[in-house]
């Protein structure tokens, strides 16, 4: 079935460092490829997402590129803030929309000043 | 709008007991989704509802667990006895189409359960 791989946490790093979290992925269709992060205590909430190959989302600063030959969709900040520290999660949807998401297990961020 | 709505926040009960999660979806949304998450398998669907009609349970762990949408506005999630194994937070999530595309899921704050 189809699966998210992402890299394992904890990340820790000091405010204005550069940010990559990986994450790959199976599946058998043309999935759409999302970040969700989940602030502490809360539930979660979209960040970005792509709906086919070599489209870019981006949102607050956040990137990822849908790569479709290396099936991957690598979460990038080119500076990271304090108020960044969550736990991030890339997640992959068959249908073409939101229905049965598959997520990877979470990177845990904590960013220090 | 108020986003989804689950109640209680935090529920602790003993194994053997019967414990209820509730839901209430963002008025207008079609989709209606219940994850669990653990750290060991981290977020999982357990079962989602279209119209309010199940359209896929192959998550649910058990017959223990059951779930029910008697209205667009209302979802409850019922583990019936509990075990201690059932302790996770569980997430309700909505979403529904909009020119054409489906929007993201929106998720509510969870409810995190501890069976003793």
């Amino acid at each position: 079935g189809d699966s998210v791989t992402q890299m394992e946490g904890p990340v820790t790093l000091s405010e204005e460092a550069f940010l990559t979290i990986n994450c790959t992925y199976t599946a058998t269709g043309y999935p759409s490829l999302f970040w969700y992060v989940q602030y502490p205590g809360e539930g979660l909430q979209l960040l970005l997402k792509a709906t086919k190959a070599d489209d870019k989302g981006s949102n607050k600063g956040f990137e990822a590129t849908y790569r479709k030959e290396t099936t991957s969709f690598h979460l990038e900040k080119g500076s990271v803030q304090v108020s960044d520290s969550a736990v991030y999660f890339c997640a992959l949807s068959d249908g073409g929309g939101s229905e049965k998401l598959v997520f990877g297990k979470g990177t845990k961020l904590t960013v220090n000043p | 709008d108020a986003g989804v709505i689950q109640s209680p926040r935090h529920e602790v009960t003993e194994m053997g007991q019967e414990v209820t999660l509730r839901c209430k979806p963002i008025s207008g949304h079609d989709y209606l989704f219940w994850y669990r998450q653990t750290m060991m398998r981290g977020l999982e669907l357990l079962i989602y509802f279209n119209n309010n009609v199940p359209i896929d349970d192959s998550g649910m762990p058990e017959d223990r667990f059951s779930a029910k949408m008697p209205n667009a506005s209302f979802s409850t999630l019922k583990i019936q006895p509990s075990e201690p194994r059932d302790s996770a937070v569980y997430f309700c999530a909505s979403s529904r189409l909009t020119g054409g595309s489906r929007t993201e899921a929106f998720f509510g704050q969870g409810t995190r359960l501890t069976v003793v």
